[in-house]
């Protein structure tokens, strides 16, 4: 059973630039979460989708921003990056919403922004 | 201060000890709990998933919830090299939808 696939997995930006970050959950999961990860501030909640709709939304500016597709893949946008959204962004999917038996994260995709 | 608390280590211990960490947290209204364990570049892997308070147990991996004390814990036995990774406690509310992660705990298993 595949996992959850992300990609790209390495990114180079510059400062100014948007990325598109993209991933493919379990087959059959529906709701699609995503983290960032940095040394510092650990591992925060970004947003979740389920059945296509932004269900849940953290404490990140507008400049982050996601879609869900009927096939349940999602992807996130940040626009005009900025050196401190370097980071690991993992996604992480789940059967249901809320992840109410755990989700299941992929490798991440490693953003730095120079 | 943060919600939930978890210190980042590093632990070392040798292989066969017996590894316990733990999580502390303010919310009581905190109701699932997890632990993950991270290998250095990939994703964060689900070990342990425990609803309300009470004991785990699954291979040498046990969890234990004191919702009393706001305090969570993941003990390992007969540690091993491949053990050696990163643990992140998590934990949310019920109907919340966001894990709210400890900072993390970089353990080390030395033969």
């Amino acid at each position: 059973k595949a996992g959850v696939t992300q990609t790209p997995r390495y990114l180079i930006k510059t400062r100014g630039q948007q990325v598109t970050l993209s991933c493919s959950p379990i087959s059959g999961h529906r709701s699609v979460s995503w983290y960032q990860q940095t040394p510092g501030q650990g591992l925060q909640f970004l947003f979740e989708y389920f059945s296509e709709t932004q269900r849940n939304k953290g404490n990140f500016p507008g400049r982050f921003s996601g879609r869900q597709f009927s096939n349940s893949r999602s992807e996130m946008n940040v626009s005009t990056l900025e050196l401190g959204d370097s980071a690991l962004y993992l996604c992480a999917s789940s059967l249901v919403q809320g992840g109410n038996y755990g989700y299941t994260f992929g490798s991440g995709t490693r953003l730095t922004v120079v | 201060q943060k919600e939930v608390e978890q210190d980042p280590g590093p632990l070392s211990v040798p292989e066969g000890a017996i590894v316990s960490l733990n999580c502390t947290y303010s919310n009581s209204a905190f109701q699932y709990f997890m632990w993950y364990r991270q290998y250095s570049r990939k994703g964060p892997e689900l070990l342990m998933y425990t609803y309300s308070s009470g004991n785990k147990e699954d291979g040498r991996f046990t969890a234990q919830v004191d919702k009393s004390s706001k305090y969570i814990s993941l003990f390992i036995r007969d540690s091993q090299p491949s053990d050696s990774a990163t643990y992140l406690c998590a934990m949310r509310p019920q109907g919340a939808q966001k894990l709210v992660f400890g900072q993390g705990t970089r353990l080390t298993i030395n033969p």
